[in-house]
């Protein structure tokens, strides 16, 4: 069974452009996650979608968005981007979504200069 | 505010050491605390803790929750140079805005 796929994998942009980061959850899992990894904040949840709704929010900005398909994947955009918001995002799938395990993707690393 | 402490944040330990990491938390509606290792590539799932005072194991791993001290603690016996890693603790709370609230990590150094 494949895992988690995340793309791309590394990326660079600049201030002020958007970003869109790409998940392929697990066949069968209706969930999907992202979160924010950097080091002096760690993991921060950034939201959950489930059937094609986002039924799960983190306290970040609206700059932050996210949806899901029919098949599942999820995409996640970033619009005007600032340097801080340089970090790995990370995509996680589960069968029935929080509460249960989540399997992470290898994530996104995002640098923005 | 919900929170999750990791302690310590990092450790150097010899190879045959015994290990414990510990979680603790603040969390309004507690459901579940979980544990996941991160080396330099994504998260992969260790424990589930929803009941006080039930031991999980799996190998040298072992993990047990406290739910009235609001802790929960991640031992190693016998490390081994592969378990160098990130651990990663998270608490999910219950309720309509489900979600996961992450430590910091504990930096696990084995040296040979």
């Amino acid at each position: 069974k494949a895992g988690v796929t995340q793309t791309p994998r590394y990326l660079i942009k600049t201030r002020g452009q958007q970003v869109t980061l790409s998940c392929s959850p697990i066949s069968g899992h209706r969930s999907v996650s992202w979160y924010q990894q950097t080091p002096g904040q760690g993991l921060q949840f950034l939201f959950e979608y489930f059937s094609e709704t986002q039924r799960n929010k983190g306290n970040f900005p609206g700059r932050f968005s996210g949806r899901q398909f029919s098949n599942s994947r999820s995409e996640m955009n970033v619009s005007t981007l600032e340097l801080g918001d340089s970090a790995l995002y990370l995509c996680a799938s589960s069968l029935e979504g929080i509460g249960n395990t989540i399997y992470f993707g290898e994530g996104s690393w995002l640098t923005v200069v | 505010e919900d929170k999750v402490v990791q302690s310590p944040l990092s450790l150097v330990v010899h190879e045959g050491d015994t290990v414990t990491l510990n979680c603790s938390y603040e969390v309004t509606n507690f459901r579940s605390l979980l544990w996941y290792k991160q080396e330099k590539k994504a998260p992969t799932f260790l424990f589930m803790l929803t009941s006080s005072g039930i031991e999980k194991k799996s190998g040298r791993l072992s993990s047990i929750l406290d739910k009235k001290e609001l802790f929960s603690i991640l031992n190693i016996t016998a490390t081994q140079t592969g378990d160098s890693a990130v651990y990663l603790c998270a608490v999910i709370n219950a309720g309509n805005n489900r979600k996961l609230i992450w430590g910091l990590g504990t930096s696990l150094a084995v040296n040979p």
